[in-house]
């Protein structure tokens, strides 16, 4: 157990629909990730969050958003989902922001769009 | 902009094989981190090391060892003596410095299959 905790593990839903994927970071963490892994994109940045504010954002839809709330657990917000956002989709935290900062990974979203 | 770049898609080896999973990047700062995670069958991505681009020297944990070659942009990792729970994608990433945002540019993986 990384102690990233996501929910849920496992979403099937229609296109067009909306989701949303929940994070607890591991205690003490103040910085939250996401990123979308999927077979022909790989692993990609979405967006990252520091106490409560955004700090960088990657490759990310507009259809997507994101925020982190007061006691630290982030949200990952799908909308008008295509079949192309089938993806599995971690949340990782560290203490702070540095780039030395190693991120652990939550055991991550799968979700399937049909 | 930074680069990942893990040229071996899958490699097959028997049990207790050395192997070597290669790692190129390419960025223009001078100062940077350098990672390598495992995704084994389950899912979940687990750390495995660290190592900052101003420490060249190798660095072995047990079966693992790392090899960081600064002249040639590449960040290598062996597993000697290869067993059948090592079976995983292994994932190079490399990050920069910067104190305001950090994120992790991911490598595409290279996919280590271990059989008896």
């Amino acid at each position: 157990d990384s102690g990233v905790t996501q929910t849920p593990k496992h979403l099937i839903t229609a296109t067009g629909q909306r989701v949303t994927l929940r994070c607890s970071p591991r205690s003490g963490d103040l910085s939250v990730y996401w990123y979308q892994q999927s077979l022909d994109q790989g692993l990609q940045f979405l967006i990252q969050y520091y106490n409560g504010e955004e700090r960088a954002k990657g490759n990310i839809l507009e259809r997507f958003s994101a925020q982190q709330f007061p006691d630290l657990h982030s949200e990952l917000n799908l909308s008008s989902l295509e079949l192309g956002d089938s993806a599995l989709y971690f949340c990782a935290s560290s203490e702070a922001t540095a780039g030395a900062n190693v991120l652990t990974f939550g055991a991550g979203s799968r979700l399937t769009v049909l | 902009a930074q680069k990942v770049t893990q040229a071996q898609t899958e490699i097959s080896v028997v049990e207790k094989e050395d192997v070597t999973l290669d790692c190129v990047y390419e960025t223009r700062d001078t100062t940077y981190y350098l990672f390598w995670y495992k995704q084994p069958p389950s899912g979940e991505l687990v750390f495995l090391i660290r190592r900052n681009s101003f420490d060249e020297q190798n660095e072995i944990s047990g079966r693992y060892s790392w090899n960081f070659q600064k002249s040639t942009s590449s960040f290598n990792f062996t597993i000697t003596a290869s067993q059948v729970v090592d079976s995983a994608v292994y994932f190079c990433a490399l990050s920069r410095p910067t104190g305001t945002a950090s994120k992790l540019t991911f490598g595409t993986g290279t996919r280590l299959q271990v059989t008896l």
